[in-house]
C-alpha cells in the first residue's frame, strides 16, 4: 500500500532554532497535510498544500509541496517550547481517499 | 464548543471483556473514521464511515466492530479485547473523506485504553 516516509523521527533542539522535517512518498499526491499533536491531545491541522511547488506559511511554519508531487517539507523558525509535540504528514491516500499519515517527527525544544 | 466528543478518555480492560468506545460531532460531518495511535507507528485507520448506514474497512479491521445509524455518532466496538489492543484511539470527521480545500481532518482528544 501507500506509505509516506517521514524523517527525522525525533529532534531535540534549542529554543531559538529553526527545525526541517520532510516526508516522502513513491506515490504522487494532490494534496499533502501536515498535522501538529500536543501530548495527550488529537492531531490538529497546520498547513494545507493543494498544487505542486506551492509555499504555505502560517506564522513562524512554512510547508512546501515538492514539485514531484511526492514529497513535503515542513520548516518551524525560531522554535519556542511550545513547539513540542509530534508533527504528521498527510495525504489522502486510502480506497476512498481517507488520509494516511506518516510515522511523525517528535519535537523536543530546550529552553 | 463544536467538535469531535470522544468518551472514555481511559480505559483498562481485561483480555477477553469487551467494550465500546464513543464519538460524537456536532459539525453535521457525513465522513467518521477510527484510528489507532501506536509509537512509532503513526496513525493507522481502523474503520470508517461516509454517511449513516454506510460502513467500511480500513487498513487494521480485525478485532472491531463499527456502526453508523445517525450523522452524529460512530462508536467502535471491541468484542473480545487483547492485549495487541492496547493503543490510543483517535476518531476523525470531515465533510468527505478527502479534505476538501481549506479543511482536514476533526479529530477528538482520543481513548487511551490499556488490555490487561
Amino acid at each position: 500500500g501507500q506509505q509516506l516516509n517521514q524523517s527525522p523521527q525525533s529532534m531535540f533542539i534549542q529554543e531559538g532554532e529553526d527545525v526541517s522535517m520532510n516526508c516522502t512518498s513513491s506515490s504522487i499526491f494532490n494534496t499533502w497535510l501536515w498535522y501538529k499533536q500536543d501530548p495527550g491531545e488529537g492531531p490538529v491541522l497546520l498547513i494545507a498544500l493543494y498544487k505542486a511547488g506551492e509555499l504555505t506559511s502560517n506564522g513562524r511554519l512554512t510547508a512546501q509541496f515538492g514539485i514531484t508531487r511526492k514529497d513535503s517539507f515542513l520548516n518551524i523558525s525560531a522554535s519556542i517550547p511550545s513547539d513540542v509535540g509530534i508533527y504528521f504528514c498527510a495525504a489522502p491516500g486510502g480506497s476512498q481517499g481517507n488520509l494516511i499519515f506518516g510515522k511523525g517527527t517528535k519535537l523536543s525544544v530546550k529552553p | 464548543n463544536a467538535g469531535v466528543t470522544q468518551t472514555p478518555k481511559f480505559q483498562v480492560l481485561k483480555t477477553g471483556q469487551s467494550m465500546t468506545l464513543q464519538c460524537a460531532q456536532d459539525m453535521n460531518h457525513e465522513y467518521m473514521s477510527w484510528y489507532r495511535q501506536d509509537p512509532g507507528m503513526g496513525l493507522r485507520l481502523i474503520h470508517y464511515s461516509v454517511g449513516a448506514g454506510i460502513t467500511d474497512q480500513g487498513e487494521v479491521p480485525n478485532g472491531y466492530n463499527v456502526s453508523r445509524s445517525t450523522t452524529e455518532d460512530f462508536p467502535l466496538r471491541l468484542l473480545s479485547a487483547a492485549p495487541s489492543q492496547t493503543s490510543v484511539y483517535f476518531c476523525a470527521s470531515s465533510y468527505s473523506p478527502y479534505p476538501p480545500i481549506g479543511y482536514g481532518y476533526t479529530f477528538g482528544s482520543g481513548t487511551r485504553l490499556t488490555v490487561v
